[in-house]
């Protein structure tokens, strides 16, 4: 069955980056795009970006443009999602999750990134 | 870029009910990628529809969709206990490549 196990929860300070990552599994990774999703708590979910796995194309929110970076590694079936600059705001759960039919068919646990001084 | 509008923002009801959950964008949109997800506290969002109103895989056959204009509503037939929870609506803009999120809906039990 499809799987994407991401990596555990970070505590980091403002101004500094984040990097998390998502290891997929159970379908052929080449086939999907691997998209990157927050959710601040008692928040709506908030669409980040998005890679090809096939091709590492990317394409990004105009919100996170700038600061996120979202990429993958082929050989270990595992996509990255680094968010720079980090701020207060950026406190939230990250979820990665399969693209599919212009949607989101299978997600991540989650990751808790955590921004405080 | 387009905005979708959850309504209501709570709706109680008991098990056995129907529940009719509403999710408006703000203009029309250049495909059908409209899809519906549920979540749990503590859980990642769970693909109820996607397509409008297709079935996810594993959903049961009382949730539905259907679309009229730019109204986009998610129905469940018969509420179970498993089916309270907040469902958010998600479209797909293909001419921007962008995807965006509704506010949520908290279906709770009465």
């Amino acid at each position: 069955q499809v799987q994407l196990v991401q990596s555990g929860a970070e505590v980091k300070k403002p101004g500094a980056s984040v990097k998390v990552s998502c290891k997929a599994s159970g379908y052929s990774f080449m086939s999907n795009a691997i998209h990157w999703v927050r959710q601040a708590p008692g928040q709506r979910l908030e669409w980040m970006g998005w890679v090809h796995a096939a091709n590492g194309y990317t394409t990004y929110s105009e919100k996170f443009q700038g600061r996120v970076t979202i990429t993958r590694d082929t050989s270990a079936t595992t996509a990255y999602m680094e968010l720079s600059s980090l701020t207060s705001e950026d406190t939230a759960v990250y979820y990665c999750a399969r693209g599919a039919n212009g949607g989101f068919d299978s997600w991540g646990q989650g990751t808790l990134v955590t921004v405080s001084s | 870029e387009i905005v979708l509008t959850q309504s209501p923002g709570t709706l109680s009801l008991s098990p056995g009910e129907r529940a009719t959950l509403s999710c408006r964008a703000s203009q029309s949109l250049s495909s059908s990628y409209l899809a519906w997800y549920q979540q749990k506290p503590g859980q990642p969002p769970r693909l109820v529809i996607y397509d409008t109103s297709r079935r996810a895989t594993g959903i049961p056959d009382r949730f539905s969709g259907s679309a009229s204009g730019t109204d986009f509503t998610l129905t469940i037939s018969r509420l179970e206990p498993e089916d309270f929870a907040v469902y958010y609506c998600q479209q797909f803009g293909r001419s921007l490549n962008m995807y965006t999120f509704g506010q949520g809906t908290k279906l709770d039990i009465k």
